[in-house]
């Protein structure tokens, strides 16, 4: 098992710009999270899904952000229209459904200039 | 709305010395009680967890301290090193939850 991957490591991107993240989830946890963290901040929750059911959405996520997970296995992030306030780190961690471990990834580093 | 408080910010220890770091919650229906540790350009890792059925739980040189009438508790590294360093976030969440709540995290830095 090689743990949670997360692509792109680094993204810089203009303001206005869409970027899309990937999160290959450990092949058989049923759950997937995405979290966002800044510097100095720890992480904060964005969205769940349970295999493929997107099940909660954090009211920290504005419409610009849409997350999916179409097979249940891996899962993308995409922001729309990127603002200056959304460089952070975007992790994603995976669970078994009736674990609370979360094992992260290495996120994805957002820089919008 | 900060659910879990994380104290101190940042912590510097000699090498061999005891690093405590502090948590405090809000939320009763918390049940689970998780340290992570994370290390630059790497996402967090869990450490060590509690359940608040035990006031104490130890693995290793690492231990859990839990006070459920205060709604605290506390991680102790005994006998730190510099492999230590990190930034150690405590968390909270419900059993069969899906939310877990990271507090503000704790740069620990241990001299050699």
């Amino acid at each position: 098992d090689t743990g949670v991957s997360q692509n792109p490591r680094h993204k810089i991107t203009k303001r206005g710009q869409n970027v899309t993240f990937r999160c290959d989830p450990i092949s058989e946890h049923n759950r997937l999270y995405w979290y966002r963290q800044t510097l100095g901040q720890g992480p904060e929750f964005l969205t769940y899904f349970q295999n493929e059911a997107q099940l909660e959405k954090s009211r920290l996520l504005s419409d610009r952000f849409s997350a999916e997970r179409p097979k249940g296995s891996f899962s993308t992030l995409e922001i729309q229209r990127t603002e200056q306030g959304d460089s952070a780190m975007y992790l994603c961690a995976s669970s078994l459904s009736r674990n609370e471990k979360l094992f992260f990834g290495s996120g994805t580093q957002l820089s919008v200039l | 709305q900060q659910q879990v408080k994380q104290s101190p910010q940042s912590l510097i220890v000699q090498k061999g010395g005891i690093s405590i770091i502090n948590c405090a919650y809000e939320n009763t229906a918390f049940d689970y009680f998780p340290w992570y540790q994370q290390f630059p350009g790497k996402g967090p890792a869990l450490l060590i967890a509690i359940r608040p059925d035990v006031s104490e739980k130890k693995e290793g040189r690492f231990t859990i301290s839990f006070n459920k009438s205060a709604k605290q508790f506390s991680l102790h590294i005994m006998d730190s090193q510099p492999g230590d360093s990190a930034t150690y976030f405590c968390a909270a969440s419900r059993a069969g939850g899906f939310k877990t709540i990271f507090g503000a995290g704790t740069r620990l830095f241990v001299k050699a």
